[in-house]
């Protein structure tokens, strides 16, 4: 089974400031099967990056994905005071059970 | 527009049974998996499972298997998600929600709050 570790939990930051958002397979999988998503309370999560990379539409610009080896990253650019909510990575592994699974979460506070 | 709306749950007894329902529209709800994600008070998010409306193959998380039902009518774009008995341990916050080619969640229900309790 494929272990993902989203870090940190907590990030305090000030608006304006880059934040930067790790997530960590414990083996090599695709990029295409590891995706961010953004949960505002009391809301439903929203995609922000699919296949590690590509911006969902609607999402700004200021949202990136990137990977390198088992370390994949969210990147919020110059944060705004609406960017400050939880952060889920996700990542499916058919080739084990459960199919999906999803970090523990980062909370994203104002500093 | 890909929209799922959400209906059901409420408060319940242990032991009652109850149906929470996905109604789909704007894509072709056959050919898309949708998926149930849980999310207890305050913790983080948990895949249950995912039915393929197109011959209604359904995969559970293991954790859940045998816990609840995932069903699918294709007639009406509807899913479901059945508990025949309730445990306190079911209290969350249920979404449903599209899968895009197998692997990302890409549209999501409003949410459906299960309160269980004597």
């Amino acid at each position: 089974e494929t272990v993902l570790t989203q870090s940190p939990g907590t990030l305090s930051l000030s608006p304006g400031e880059r934040a930067t958002l790790s997530c960590r397979t414990s083996e090599i999988v695709a990029g295409t099967f590891v995706s961010w998503y953004q949960q505002k309370p009391g809301q439903a999560p929203r995609l922000l990056i699919s296949a590690a990379t590509n911006r969902a539409t609607g999402i700004p610009e200021r949202f990136s994905g990137s990977v390198s080896g088992t370390d994949f990253t969210l990147s919020i650019s110059k944060l705004e005071p609406e960017d400050f909510v939880m952060y889920y990575c996700h990542l499916y592994d058919a080739s084990t059970s459960p199919l999906y699974t999803f970090g523990q979460g980062t909370n994203l506070e104002i500093k | 527009e890909v929209q799922l709306v959400q209906s059901g749950g409420g408060v319940k007894k242990p032991g009652q049974s109850l149906s929470v329902s996905c109604e789909t529209s704007g894509y072709t709800f056959s050919e898309y998996f949708v998926a149930w994600v849980r999310q207890k008070p305050g913790k983080g998010l948990e895949w249950m499972g995912s039915v393929l409306p197109r011959d209604s193959y359904v995969v559970y998380n293991p954790s859940f298997e045998g816990q609840v039902v995932i069903s699918a009518d294709r007639s009406i774009s509807t899913a479901y998600l059945t508990w025949s008995s309730l445990k306190a341990s079911d209290n969350g916050m249920y979404f449903c929600v599209r899968v895009e080619r197998f692997n990302w969640f890409d549209s999501w229900g409003q949410g459906t709050p299960v309160i269980v309790s004597s």
